[in-house]
């Protein structure tokens, strides 16, 4: 069975600093996506970013990034300049090809301290 | 692009009632997607939608639980004869086709007295 696993339920960095979040993964299938998903407290899931497994460069969209290790099932997400916004629940997510039904993370809780 | 609107946001009720719940996707979308998330937890998989059919039902759907699609366009999760464990939150996605992102809605949480 597809697996992500978010091994770090809480992290808090401070305003303007650079927090990496952790995500390993699962998964038998030889082409694949991953995504991190935000959920701002009672709020809508949004999608920070998208990496297709096949290609090599890791993403970067403004001041989020990927670190993405295919050999070793890891895909963390880097939040560089930290921003009170970002305050969030951060989950990694890879779809099952076919459905492309999510399989999510735990989730980890970010604070951004002022 | 209006995004995912569901209704309601909140629910409450109380336990052996039936409730349904409403998903309009982003109108070009012919996938819909229902997840289900608990406090603390990432979202679970519950079913999806390709247009009007529904293609797959994860096992934590029971024989309580009913999705519709009619005409492809908006759905509907209805449960009935609600438990003490159906307390979640129930979010709705939709998306162009496979490999894309997933559109999520606000969620309409259910709260079971």
């Amino acid at each position: 069975a597809q697996t992500v696993t978010q091994s770090q339920p809480e992290m808090s960095v401070q305003e303007a600093e650079t927090v990496t979040l952790s995500c390993t993964y699962d998964t038998s299938e030889s082409d694949y996506y991953l995504f991190w998903y935000k959920q701002p407290p009672s709020r809508q899931m949004i999608l920070v970013i998208r990496q297709e497994a096949y290609k090599q460069q890791n993403a970067t969209e403004n001041r989020f990034s990927v670190n993405f290790q295919k050999a070793a099932k890891s895909f963390s997400l880097k939040i560089s300049d930290s921003q009170l916004g970002d305050a969030a629940m951060y989950f990694c997510a890879s779809p099952i090809q076919g459905a492309q039904k999510l399989v999510f993370g735990q989730g980890t809780r970010l604070t951004i301290n002022p | 692009d209006t995004g995912v609107s569901q209704n309601p946001r909140h629910k409450i009720t109380k336990r052996g009632q039936n409730v349904t719940f409403r998903c309009d996707p982003i109108s070009e979308h012919n996938r819909l997607y229902w997840y289900r998330q608990t406090l603390g937890q990432g979202p679970e998989f519950l079913t999806y939608f390709q247009n009007e059919a529904q293609l797959e039902k994860s096992r934590l759907l029971s024989d309580r639980f009913s999705a519709e699609r009619p005409k492809g366009s908006f759905s509907t999760l209805e449960i009935q004869r609600t438990e003490q464990g159906d307390s979640a939150m129930y979010l709705c996605a939709s998306s162009w086709g496979g490999n894309q992102p997933q559109h999520f809605g606000d969620g309409t949480r259910l709260s079971i007295l």
